[in-house]
């Protein structure tokens, strides 16, 4: 089946920088999700993006489906954007391979 | 707009008791899905429904563990026998099965066995 591997692991920022987040996936995908996990363990959808670029406030998203990655950018962060982000994929449009995350800090 | 929902968020039992999760989807969506996640961990996909049929189930879901979906709608999740190793969050998540398949997930089922 599909594997799906998020990089980096851990990402320490200051208030106020720019990151990326990457997401490779081994095959062709019908699904690629990104979520936020907040501190009580809820999943919070962030961007539905199997193909293209997605924006909503400071957040975006690419996926390159020929190339098999996706990326996401968080822009000027903030404390609250502290947690763990996942992806996770899927190719048969059922059941959903997640990536092991990437916990981010962001300090003030 | 109603989200999917859990229930109970938090179970604590002793070993070897049998313990049962419900979870209700998003109202209009046919497909229903859980997955287990264990402490620095993503979620690992347990089985999924769409309508009242279990289409898919994990290796990860062994004779202890049963899922139903019996008119379509609610879904349990029944683990018997319960072991140390079943203490974990436990998700569920709902979507469509058409093209447009973004799932949606609960609050979650957080279980621990003593």
């Amino acid at each position: 089946g599909i594997q799906v591997e998020q990089s980096p692991p851990d990402l320490i920022l200051q208030e106020g920088a720019n990151s990326t987040l990457r997401c490779n996936f081994s095959d062709s995908v019908n699904n690629l999700q990104w979520f936020h996990q907040n501190p009580w363990g809820q999943l919070i959808n962030l961007f539905y993006i199997p193909s293209g670029t997605k924006q909503n406030g400071r957040l975006s998203a690419t996926t390159v489906a020929t190339e098999r990655y996706s990326l996401l950018y968080i822009s000027s962060s903030q404390t609250t954007d502290s947690g763990v982000y996942f992806c996770a994929a899927t190719n048969q449009g059922g059941k959903l391979i997640f990536g092991q995350g990437t916990e981010l800090s962001v300090k003030p | 707009d109603t989200g999917v929902s859990q229930d109970p968020r938090h179970k604590i039992t002793k070993r070897g008791q049998n313990v049962t999760f419900r979870c209700d989807p998003i109202s209009e969506h046919n497909r229903l899905y859980w997955y287990r996640q264990t402490l620095g961990q993503g979620p690992e996909f347990l089985t999924y429904f769409q309508n009242e049929a279990q289409l898919e189930k994990s290796r990860l879901l062994s004779d202890r563990f049963s899922a139903e979906r019996p008119k379509g709608s609610f879904s349990t999740l029944e683990i018997q026998r319960t072991e140390q190793g079943d203490s974990a969050m436990y998700l569920c998540a709902s979507s469509f099965s058409g093209s447009y398949n973004e799932q949606f997930f609960g609050p979650g089922t957080r279980l621990t066995v003593l």
